[in-house]
């Protein structure tokens, strides 16, 4: 089944520490993953995906197919990076995604 | 560009009752896809359109419903309201059916209470 994993709800780190918000996705195909952000009263929108491999808000992610990860990076949270993040998988053409649970990030000065 | 725009933000229904929400999408996208968000279960697809056809739909019951006009524009039904049925409903819109260089865009989204 297709299933995306993110095993930590909250992850909570102090203004300047790296940040790591972990992905894994069960697919047996050739996946697309994204990164979704949701900031507080904002939108859902697009970070990343991963057929981009760009760096957004100092961002970034592999896709890792052997452990069929997509882990979200950044060298330096800043306050303004916690949110609620989701990493999503689509498949087989179709705009159907599956999306973990969320990792809500929370950055304190 | 105006985004993905969702009618009405709220709606507040009796169980038994039937809902219509409402989305246009972004100018020029004509996929739209319709998604559930509750805290228990997370974000849930529904379904898609594209040209005014359903291409794919979730595991939901048949209760729930949509369609998609020739502008584009959704809507989604939801018949015979459960308690169960409460969230919030996003819709989101893409350029493409599916693949390639074709992002979603969601809207603000739609929260149903069912009382």
């Amino acid at each position: 089944a297709q299933r995306v994993t993110q095993p930590e709800k909250l992850l909570s780190v102090f203004k300047g520490a790296p940040v790591e918000l972990k992905c894994n996705y069960s697919y047996s195909g050739s996946p697309e993953l994204f990164w979704y952000v949701q900031y507080s009263r904002q939108r859902l929108q697009l970070l990343l995906r991963h057929i981009s491999r760009e760096s957004i808000k100092g961002f970034t992610a592999d896709l890792n197919k052997g452990e069929t990860s997509f882990h979200l990076k950044k060298p330096f949270a800043q306050e303004e990076d916690s949110a609620m993040y989701y990493c999503a998988l689509r498949t087989g053409g179709y705009n159907k995604l599956i999306f973990g649970a969320g990792t809500r990030l929370a950055v304190h000065p | 560009k105006a985004g993905v725009t969702q009618t009405p933000r709220y709606l507040i229904k009796t169980r038994g009752q039937q809902v219509t929400l409402s989305c246009s999408p972004i100018s020029g996208h004509r996929s739209v896809s319709w998604y559930q968000q509750t805290p228990g279960q997370g974000l849930q697809f529904l379904f898609e359109y594209f040209s005014e056809t359903q291409r794919n739909k979730g595991n939901f019951p048949g209760r729930f419903s949509g369609r998609q006009f020739s502008n584009s524009r959704s809507e989604m039904n939801v018949s015979t309201l459960e308690l169960g049925d409460s969230a919030l409903y996003l819709c989101a819109s893409s350029s493409e059916p599916g693949g390639g260089n074709s992002p979603l865009h969601f809207g603000n989204g739609t929260r149903l209470t069912v009382t």
